[in-house]
């Protein structure tokens, strides 16, 4: 299957700093890719949806100042999140939808783990 | 897009076929049917998708009964490495993916 790598795995941050999150679909043209969070103990909710080479579409309830997206390319978005607070700390996953016969199917990178101190 | 319900949770033998049912009642004609788990800590993964035929991979087989009101996903012969929370996903050709709170599946040794 296509492999969509996500760095970096797990980072530290203090509370009011700016964290950015990577995704990148290594062996397909992603077009469309998404971002997910998910809290201990709880299933993943979407973020967001990202076109390449348009702005972000945000899920209800979502700020999209503060969770800021660019897909600049077909095979790079990031997720940057802004003024990082401890309520942010949470597992966040990016997925990338494949081409050809597999342009129905989601790849999802492994993940990474956000705690804001 | 429908909405799924799957037991919270499941033991299975190992070395026994795994059957994890979905049911999505509310199932549209365009809707397919997606399985995903996820392994603790890591990102969901891909198992197997269909419409209305059974379809069978490397991985599993999934059942999808004529109505299209409710699938299983079997695993032919669990290992421990199964271990792991299994999403059953229902949704058209559009993009989103909403997870529900899948099943947690438990081999036993």
């Amino acid at each position: 299957g296509a492999v969509v790598s996500q760095h970096p795995s797990w980072v530290i941050c203090k509370s009011g700093t700016s964290v950015k999150i990577e995704c990148r679909s290594l062996d397909f043209q992603a077009t469309t890719m998404f971002w997910y969070r998910q809290f201990p103990k709880q299933s993943l909710m979407l973020m967001a949806t990202s076109n390449e080479g348009s702005k972000a579409t945000y899920e209800q309830g979502v700020e999209k100042d503060k969770f800021l997206i660019n897909h600049a390319s077909l095979t790079l978005s990031t997720l940057t999140v802004t003024s990082a607070h401890p309520e942010d700390s949470s597992f966040y996953i990016c997925s990338a939808k494949g081409q050809g016969l597999a342009k129905n199917i989601q790849y999802f990178g492994a993940g990474t783990r956000l705690s804001v101190l | 897009d429908a909405k799924t319900t799957q037991p919270t949770s499941m033991d299975c033998a190992e070395g026994r076929a795994a059957n994890l049912p979905c049911n999505h009642s509310t199932i549209s004609g365009n809707e397919y049917v997606y399985w995903y788990r996820q392994i603790h800590s890591q990102g969901p993964q891909y198992i197997i998708h269909g419409l209305k035929n059974n379809e069978t991979n490397e991985m599993a087989s999934l059942i999808i009964t004529e109505d299209r009101k409710s699938s299983t996903l079997i695993l032919p012969h669990a290992t421990l490495r199964d271990t792991a929370v299994y999403y059953c996903i229902v949704k058209n050709t559009g993009n989103q993916f909403y997870f529900g709170t899948g099943t947690s599946l438990t081999v036993i040794p």
